[in-house]
Formats: C-alpha cells, structure tokens, sequence
C-alpha cells in the first residue's frame, strides 16, 4: 500500500525556520517525482516546489523561491521541505504527492500543519 | 502563470441531483487537467486525469469533459459521500496551477 506521511509541521516565530519531511512507503520512491503543495485552511491548493526522481532537478513556486529547499534520500525513502524566512503567510497545511508522468498527483501525505506566529 | 478559474465557489444540492463544476484556463493547456475531490481535515484524492479519465476505483457518476479551455466536472446522481470540495488543478505547464476550489454542500 503507497503511504506518504509527513512530519515536522508546528508553530514558529516569523523569520523562523522549519523542516518538513515526507516518508515514503509501499513503492519504489527513487522512480518518482515528488511535490510539494500547501493549502491555508479554508482557500484552494498551491503548488510550491518540485524534486526529480534523482534529486538533481529541482523548481519552485516564486512565493518560495530563495526561501524553500526541497530535497530528497531514496536510500531513507523520504522528502523534505526546509523553509527558512517564514512569514504568517507561509501559514497553512503542507502536503507532499506524488506525481504520475501523464501530470497528475495519485498519492498524497496526510498533510502537516504550520503555524508562523508570535 | 497559467490561471484556472473555478465556478461557481459553492453550491448547494441535493443527493440525486446532477451537479457541473467548470473550470476555465487562461490559455490552452491540451488535455492536462485534473480534479480532485477534498473531505474535511484529509488530504485531496484523484477523481478524473487527463480531462476525462476516471481514477481506478472512482464510482462512474463522475465524468470529465473538456472543451478547448473550458473542462467540466459532473456528477451524474449525487450522493451523501459526494458532499466535499472539488479542485481542478494543470499540468500542463509550470508552476502548476489550481482553480479556487467548489465546496458542494447539503
């Protein structure tokens, strides 16, 4: 069964950092492109960043880039999402999918909340 | 950027009722669209890729169209279960982009 869980999420002051990881169960991660993607409660989904099967290849949304890192370990079978410089906008929970080559998101993790706040 | 609007935002409906959400892109984007259903406090699911391929294990009241950048989500005959939001996302190009959101409610 493909399991994706995330970890990591919390509170944190602005200006802060955090790490999000994303552990991958069920197939075999190092053949997949893996996503990140967030929702503020209540409002719609938005695309934030991208790593290739072999971690080398990597994009993101301009409302991350310079702050966020994504990576990956396919020997752990995990990603992560190191985000530096939060705002109370980077609010919201984060969701890491997986990513079918035709485009579309199959599998997501259960999500994992931030909280950036004094 | 692609922009993907989604109407309408929200309705109301009954179970029975046929219910269509469109989506609209900005600019052509081929058949790379996507819908996903959200329930409250879970993760999106995959309902239909490619414009109008459904899911394996997706029930046959959804279905997909697409009309050169106008794509359509119906569902034929709503059930109790079907109550959730419902997102349209492309891929056909970066950064991918999602439409708003339509919450379907009781």
């Amino acid at each position: 069964e493909v399991q994706l869980v995330e970890s990591g999420g919390g509170l944190v002051q602005p200006g802060g950092s955090l790490t999000l990881s994303c552990a991958a169960s069920g197939f075999t991660f190092s053949n997949y492109w893996m996503h990140w993607v967030r929702q503020v409660p209540g409002k719609g989904l938005v695309w934030l960043s991208r790593v290739s099967s072999d971690g080398t290849t990597t994009t993101y949304a301009d409302s991350v880039n310079g702050r966020f890192t994504v990576s990956r370990d396919n020997a752990q079978n995990t990603l992560y999402l190191q985000m530096n410089t939060l705002g109370v906008e980077d609010t919201a929970v984060y969701y890491c999918a997986r990513l079918i080559s035709w485009g579309y998101f199959d599998y997501w993790g259960q999500g994992a909340l931030v909280i950036v706040s004094s | 950027d692609i922009q993907m609007t989604q109407s309408p935002s929200s309705l109301s409906a009954s179970v029975g009722d046929r219910v269509t959400i469109t989506c609209r892109a900005s600019q052509t984007i081929s058949t790379n669209l996507n819908w996903y259903q959200q329930k409250p406090g879970k993760a999106p699911t995959l309902l239909i890729y490619e414009a109008s391929i459904l899911q394996r294990g997706v029930p046959s009241r959804f279905s997909g169209s697409r009309s050169e950048t106008e794509f359509t989500l119906t569902i034929s005959g709503l059930q109790v279960e079907d109550f959730a939001t419902y997102h349209c996302h492309q891929s056909y190009s970066f950064p991918f982009t999602f439409g708003g959101g339509t919450k379907v409610e009781i």
